[in-house]
């Protein structure tokens, strides 16, 4: 299957300080990634969706200007965290959509996750 | 909106027991994805059903879409310690993925 990378997987930081998370298709190319917050024992919500070449499309009630993403490449998305506080510590979970090559339906697959700790 | 219900939400058995977790809508959706997800990582894809009354089996694991493809199950036989974890169902609508709330299995030896 179609694999995707994050990076960091884990990073602590001061509040106030901003956070860039690395999300890449490493054996595909992605022209959608999707950007998604996990709180403890709970499911995932989607943040945004990230598009190649063209702005990011927003969830209701996620701040655009403190969840910066940058789509610049069919292989990379970044999601930064600016001005980061402790309720934005949460586990970040990127997916991109993979080619179905014919079939009926795309599939997203998702990365790791990043867990974010903001002190 | 689109809302996925999940259900049960927790579920705690003995080895070698059966269970069946249930993914319900009342939106119709392309297709519907159900994931496991270990702590600390990130989702892994079981599978994909796509057309209504479809039935797909995965070792111990048979998953079901609904005829009307608005609703989806799984269940496992013969469960085992290994298969610990957060089930995830997904329902697909135009590329856009709604998750249900997740069921947490723990399969006690």
């Amino acid at each position: 299957g179609a694999v995707v990378s994050q990076h960091p997987s884990r990073v602590i930081c001061k509040s106030g300080t901003s956070v860039k998370i690395e999300c890449r298709s490493l054996d595909f190319q992605a022209t959608t990634m999707f950007w998604y917050r996990q709180f403890p024992k709970q499911s995932l919500m989607l943040m945004a969706t990230s598009n190649e070449g063209s702005k990011a499309t927003y969830e209701q009630g996620v701040e655009k200007d403190k969840f910066l993403i940058n789509h610049a490449s069919l292989t990379l998305s970044t999601l930064t965290v600016t001005s980061a506080h402790p309720e934005d510590s949460s586990f970040y979970i990127c997916s991109a959509i993979a080619p179905s090559g014919g079939a009926r339906t795309d599939t997203q697959y998702f990365g790791p996750g990043t867990r974010l700790t903001v002190l | 909106t689109q809302l996925l219900e999940q259900s049960p939400q927790f579920l705690s058995i003995q080895e070698g027991e059966n269970l069946t977790v249930y993914c319900n809508s009342s939106s119709v959706f392309s297709s519907l994805q159900w994931y496991r997800q270990e702590p600390g990582e990130g989702p892994v894809l079981l599978v994909t059903v796509v057309t209504g009354g479809e039935v797909k089996k995965l070792k111990r694991l048979t998953f079901q879409f609904g005829d009307a493809r608005k609703d989806s199950s799984l269940h496992i036989t013969a469960a085992q310690p290994g298969d610990t974890g957060l089930y995830l169902c997904a329902g697909n609508a135009g590329n856009m993925l709604t998750f249900g709330g997740g069921t947490r299995l723990m399969v006690k030896p």
